[in-house]
């Protein structure tokens, strides 16, 4: 059974680093893009980067490129995405999901793990 | 960037009743189009990818169709566990963009 298990909340101040992770199992964790998605408070879904952990190529959305920091660790098939310094609008909930095609273009996330609530505030 | 546009905003459907939901990116996606249930509280499931193909798990009550810039999810006879926010997204072009929604409330 495919299962990706995320870390817990966190609630973090205003220009602190952070950083959540994602372990899959039940699939080969180093063969399937695995990414990140933003839901803010009441919001949908935002799509904001990728990972293939097998040669750690990386992939960011625009809208979130230079402000996240997307990697992982192969040896213990997990993913990460991290803030060097977070601010107020970064709180949110983050779902990490696996892509099930090899082709990173055209890809969509067939499996999700169930979130990590980041809140920041002073 | 392809803008997603969701309608209704809100559907209100009776238990039992059929429900159809709509989608249309800003321009054309082919084929290269998914749904997602978001159920309260929970992440979202993936239901639907390829405009119509559903994905493992998912009732056959779940439909879905079109091609380019129209698409629907249709709900045949709606369960209790169905009321949810529904998501569609693009994937043929990067960056990938979502709907904004449609949530299914009960009537």
């Amino acid at each position: 059974e495919v299962q990706l298990v995320q870390s817990g909340a966190e609630v973090k101040k205003p220009g602190e680093s952070l950083k959540i992770s994602c372990k899959g199992s039940g699939y080969t964790f180093t063969s399937y893009w695995i990414g990140w998605v933003r839901q803010m408070p009441g919001k949908g879904l935002e799509w904001m980067g990728i990972i293939y952990p097998g040669d750690s190529d990386t992939r960011y959305s625009p809208s979130f490129q230079g402000q996240v920091t997307i990697s992982a660790d192969k040896s213990i098939s997990t993913a990460y995405l991290q803030w060097s310094s977070l601010k107020a609008s970064d709180t949110a909930m983050y779902y990490c999901a696996r892509l099930p095609y090899g082709n990173y273009r055209i890809n969509f996330f067939d499996y999700w793990g169930q979130g990590t609530l980041v809140t920041v505030s002073s | 960037e392809i803008v997603m546009t969701q309608s209704p905003a809100t559907l209100s459907v009776s238990p039992g009743e059929r429900a159809t939901l709509s989608c249309r990116p800003s321009q054309s996606v082919s084929s290269n189009l998914a749904w997602y249930q978001q159920r309260p509280g929970q992440a979202p499931r993936l239901l639907m990818y390829g405009a119509s193909t559903r994905a493992t798990g998912i009732p056959a009550r779940f439909s879905g169709s079109g091609s380019g810039t129209e698409f629907t999810l249709t709900i045949s006879s709606l369960q209790s566990e169905d009321f949810a926010v529904y998501y569609c997204q693009q994937y043929n072009n990067w960056p990938w963009t979502f709907g904004q929604g449609t949530k299914v409330e009960i009537k």
